[in-house]
């Protein structure tokens, strides 16, 4: 079965420079969410896409920016790098719901994109 | 806003023997659902087991099983039988019910379990 593929995998940058990381969801899924895991903590929720619109927003930088495409990728655009932005990111996908009450929908996990800056 | 807490940083555990991981939460909402992801050292987020608040009967999947107490805000992980494979990360997580795009997950800080051979 088709997972969420997320490029590249590994990234290195430095200070400064900019980042921009991909997330393909699982065909027909249409709501992304990323999530940012700094090195020995939880995954802390960035930003999430409904249907190629902006559906909730948690502690994303200003220096970072998203948007999900006609074909449902998405991509999250990084600036001015610093070195507390080295984490593995998360993007995570889930299917169209079918109305309330609602059903379930569970987020699938990509593998995640290692960002180290230096 | 939504929290989960996480009191054990790391436990260990005999290999076939049986652990509980903790987690408690604080939410003013009275429908949502709460899981268990594994993290493995390759960073794989896995979705182990999840429950819906609405549902009194607690959830199983194999060797994995909840005690869900509403009340006390409380949800903890058994894993039976411990193999060499459940050794990761542990996160407790909380989403409210709603599937509208904004049903982002709230981790706890996590647990790491250790399997004794």
């Amino acid at each position: 079965a088709a997972g969420v593929i997320q490029s590249p995998r590994h990234l290195i940058k430095e200070k400064r420079e900019t980042a921009t990381l991909k997330c393909y969801p699982i065909p027909r899924h249409d709501t992304v969410y990323w999530y940012q895991q700094g090195p020995g903590q939880d995954p802390q929720f960035l930003i999430s896409f409904y249907e190629k619109m902006q559906s909730d927003k948690g502690s994303i930088p200003d220096r970072f920016s998203a948007q999900q495409f006609s074909d449902y990728h998405s991509e999250l655009n990084m600036s001015s790098l610093e070195l507390g932005d080295s984490a593995l990111y998360f993007c995570a996908s889930s299917p169209p719901s079918s109305g309330r009450p609602t059903p379930y929908n569970e987020q699938f996990f990509g593998p995640g994109t290692r960002l180290t800056v230096l | 806003a939504q929290t989960v807490t996480q009191s054990q940083p790391e436990m260990s555990v005999q290999e076939a023997e049986t652990v509980t991981l903790s987690c408690t939460y604080d939410t003013s909402e009275s429908d949502y659902y709460l899981f268990w992801y594994k993290q493995p050292p390759s960073r794989q987020m896995i979705l182990v087991i999840r429950q819906e608040a609405y549902k009194q009967q607690n959830a199983t999947e194999n060797r994995f099983s909840v005690n869900f107490q509403k009340a006390a805000k409380s949800f903890s992980l058994k894993i039976s039988d411990s193999q060499l494979g459940d050794a990761a990360m542990y996160f407790c997580a909380y989403r409210i019910l709603l599937n509208f795009g904004n049903e982002k997950l709230t981790f706890g800080t996590g647990t790491r379990l250790t399997i004794i051979p």
